[in-house]
């Protein structure tokens, strides 16, 4: 398995408050992703990076913000978070542009009351 | 832009019995296809690829897929369901020359009885 971990694993956060969630991997790969995962509509993209520094957004990004200051951490932003944005978090890693196969790390459900 | 269509949100097989994943794509360049499988409570792991080459793509687990450019889609088969194979099961798409961002369709959850 691609050595991917996520933390916290599960967190329960009230709305309005700030939290961030974090992806470490050990594979050295160029490539991060974070995507949401909510019933009905798969996989959806948040932000990617393709290199420390160098981040875009994807198809969901409001409200959230992303960095990446070294190559195996990135880190999600939830400013303020809001009810909507309860749902199970995933990050992902890929090793270069040419090789599009992404690899998974175990999820964070995030919970806003 | 690309989509991915998966037909069926639940499907229900018995064991024993042949498996087939519906998925159509849409893209404007060729693509690369894929399919994942999320058993409950863990990540997603790829089951299989099409990337070029040969249009039959054979993954882990016995499962299958062909790339049908004509029918714009990708289907996944297994010949012999097993209780193993009760999971949720996604197909992904990205246009070939960029970025690799994935498109993902929104999961059929298969079940498998006895």
């Amino acid at each position: 398995d691609a050595g991917i971990t996520q933390s916290p694993r599960h967190k329960v956060t009230e709305t309005g408050t700030p939290v961030t969630l974090r992806c470490h991997q050990t594979e050295n790969h160029r490539y991060m992703y974070w995507y949401r995962q909510d019933p009905g509509h798969g996989l959806r993209l948040i932000h990617y990076s393709y290199g420390v520094k160098d981040t875009d957004k994807g198809e969901v990004s409001d409200g959230y913000s992303v960095s990446r200051s070294k190559t195996e951490d990135f880190l999600l932003t939830l400013e303020s978070a809001t009810s909507s944005q309860t749902s199970v978090y995933f990050c992902a890693i890929s090793e270069s542009r040419g090789n599009y196969e992404q690899y998974f790390g175990p999820g964070t459900r995030l919970t806003v009351t | 832009a690309q989509s991915v269509t998966q037909l069926g949100s639940h499907v229900s097989v018995s064991e024993g019995a042949l498996v087939l994943l519906r998925c159509n794509y849409s893209s404007s360049v060729p693509p690369y296809l894929f399919w994942y499988v999320q058993y409950p409570n863990q990540g997603l792991q790829l089951l299989l690829k099409y990337t070029t080459g040969a249009t039959l793509v054979k993954g882990i687990n016995g499962f299958e897929a062909e790339f049908k450019k004509s029918e714009t889609s990708f289907h996944l088969t297994k010949p012999s369901a097993h209780m193993s194979d009760a999971a949720e099961y996604f197909c992904a798409v990205t246009p070939t020359g960029t970025a690799s961002k994935l498109t993902f369709g929104t999961g059929t959850r298969l079940q498998v009885t006895l």
